[in-house]
């Protein structure tokens, strides 16, 4: 079943404490992306990834960081969390760049 | 800088009802809009994409059209069915295909029994 996985699905830490969110794409698709989801700011993009080792910022980057090692493969990175990157986090995938994406079912991230 | 707003954020009818769901957007420069479907606990499900050059696409019982000159773009469901209840997003990608997604607040809709 073509799909975007993503673990944990949910998650409580706490500040400063470093954790890595995996998202994983069996579609072979070249781009992905990270969003955050916040009441009455909607979906925000964090990274997007091009293709492996070609990795951008998004419309809200600080705090985050990504890789992309392998194609199928993009980790969100938070070195050091703080309560403010508390959210809803979605990874999705696309064919390529300005095509339809396909959504991961989130994670949902709690920082105390 | 694109602004997406959809109205109305909540919305209420009961089962077999037509109805429409608006986005706008401020820039008309698009490159395409995507209408999605998001259930609680659950990740977004696209449900349809339209090309800056289209005017609709259709989907079973779903139709979403784009007027880009007015920044408008609405979806359109035929019979809805309490199974349609969810949160609709929309979202433009602006300038040419590299452009970022930007997404509306969405629509919370419940279809009643």
């Amino acid at each position: 079943e073509a799909q975007v996985t993503q673990n944990p699905r949910y998650l409580i830490t706490v500040t400063g404490k470093k954790l890595t969110v995996t998202c994983s794409q069996n579609m072979n698709h070249e781009y992905m992306s990270w969003y955050r989801q916040d009441p009455g700011l909607g979906l925000r993009q964090i990274y997007y990834s091009m293709n492996v080792e070609v990795t951008d910022k998004g419309d809200v980057p600080e705090g985050y960081k990504v890789s992309r090692k392998e194609k199928r493969n993009f980790p969100l990175i938070l070195e050091s969390p703080s309560p403010n990157q508390t959210s809803l986090y979605f990874c999705a995938s696309a064919l390529g760049f300005g095509v339809e994406q396909y959504f991961g079912p989130g994670t949902r991230l709690t920082v105390t | 800088k694109q602004e997406v707003t959809q109205i109305p954020a909540a919305l209420s009818v009961p089962e077999g009802e037509n109805l429409v769901l608006n986005c706008s957007f401020t820039d008309s420069a698009i490159y395409n809009l995507q209408w999605f479907r998001q259930d609680p606990g659950k990740g977004l499900t696209s449900l349809l994409l339209i090309q800056s050059s289209q005017r609709e696409q259709t989907s079973g019982r779903l139709n979403a059209s784009l007027d880009k000159s007015s920044g408008r773009s609405t979806l359109y469901i035929a019979a809805s069915q309490p199974g349609d209840s969810a949160t609709y997003l929309c979202a433009v990608r602006n300038g040419g295909s590299q452009g970022n997604l930007i997404f509306g607040k969405g629509t919370k809709l419940s279809v009643k029994p």
